[in-house]
Order: C-alpha cells, then structure tokens, then sequence
C-alpha cells in the first residue's frame, strides 16, 4: 500500500516554463488536495477535489491549474513558471468529510525551484 | 478569521522536558483541531486531533489542552525525546457546506529536542 505518491522530488525549473506535478493515490479517497508549503509560512491550500471531474480552487490558486479524471489522479499544472512558485508542495488525499473522517495523508513533497 | 496563528516559530528543549506549542484562531465555525507532525523530507502526518466539546486529550506523551472561550490550543509533550525533533503544525477546520472540509493551517513550530 503505496498511500500518496508524488513525482518528481525535485525540479529546477527556468522562469516562463511549464511543468505537471504528479499524484497518485491507491486508497480510494475521494478527496484529493495540493499544498504549497513556503518557510515560516505553514501550508497553503492550492486547489482540492471533492471527487473525480470536480475541482476547486484554494487560498493560493493563481498560476496552477489541476484536472482529476480519474479518483486516483490530481495532477497540478504550472504553465508559467516564476520566481513566486519556488516552494515544496504537497498533495494529499482523504476518506471523508466528518472531522476524523478528513485525515490527511501526505505525499513526500515536490520540491520545486524556479530560475 | 480563516487564521491560525501558532507560536512559537522555534522551540529548543532537553531531552525529558516538556515542550509547549500554542495556537489561536478567530473563526467560531472551527469544530476540528487537529497536530500534523512533520520529519525532515516527508510530508506532514496526523499526531493527534480533538474537537471541542473536550477541554483535555492525551494520547500516550502527547496532550491537545483546548480552551474554547480563548479560541486557543496547545500541544504539550511531556518527556520530550530527541526522536521528536520535527516541525509541529497546528490546524483548524470546518465543514462548509457543500465544500470539502478544509483545513486551515498554523504557520509551524521547528522542534529540536537535544540529548
């Protein structure tokens, strides 16, 4: 049971780039979340799915966009890289909505630098 | 009032003290809090948890104390262990209808616990 997989762990990437971050998960949760998490700064809901072909944007959503066709996959999009994207991000997944229910799991994190 | 604010930002303890991490929030409509630990290099996984119908909650070494009329909560962890050194989030959430139940994260506690 692999939980949340998450590609690359690291990128560099040059201003005006575009790159997907990947994520997976083998769980059957219908909740699906991308994170970016900054120094000092906690983390900071980027878009989140409520189930596949449904999507929503977060605090942080300008410059990324996410699809999920299928429950396992929420992959996150950069088309423009800049500077401002430089972080660590996070997906994560969870079974339900009631408080316990929501427990996040985590992936390891992407680790991405923008040039 | 989506904040969380959690203090400190860093905390150095010796190995069998007691470490104290605070957090505070404005939004009333918060009805799960939960502690996210996190290791260098891994994604944030779920410590421990409490709601607000209790004002105490202790699993093992660690304890939520909840005060709702302060709209504070802190995590305490009592005999502190090298092992612990991580960073400690505290998170609030509530259900929103017809939204998924976002959690709503403090800005972390880096935790270093000497020998």
């Amino acid at each position: 049971n692999a939980g949340v997989t998450q590609t690359p762990k690291f990128r560099i990437l040059k201003i005006g780039q575009s790159m997907t971050l990947q994520c997976t998960q083998d769980m059957n949760h219908n909740y699906m979340y991308w994170y970016r998490q900054d120094p000092g700064m906690g983390l900071k809901l980027i878009y989140y799915s409520v189930g596949a072909g449904i999507t929503d944007k977060g605090e942080v959503p300008n410059g990324y966009n996410v699809s999920r066709s299928t429950t396992e996959d929420f992959p996150l999009r950069l088309e423009l890289a800049a500077p401002s994207q430089t972080s660590v991000y996070f997906c994560a997944s969870s079974y339900g909505l009631r408080a316990g229910a929501n427990v996040l799991t985590f992936g390891a994190g992407s680790r991405l630098t923008v040039l | 009032q989506q904040q969380v604010k959690q203090s400190p930002q860093s905390l150095i303890v010796q190995k069998g003290g007691i470490s104290i991490i605070n957090c505070a929030y404005e939004n009333t409509a918060f009805d799960y809090f939960p502690w996210y630990q996190q290791f260098p290099g891994k994604g944030p996984a779920l410590l421990i948890a409490i709601r607000p119908d209790v004002s105490e909650k202790r699993e093992g070494r660690f304890t939520i104390s909840f005060n709702k009329s302060a709209k504070q909560f802190s995590l305490h962890i009592m005999d502190s262990q090298p092992g612990d050194s991580a960073t400690y989030f505290c998170a609030a959430s509530s259900t929103v209808t017809g939204s998924a139940r976002q959690l709503t994260f403090g800005s972390g506690t880096q935790l270093t616990v000497l020998p």
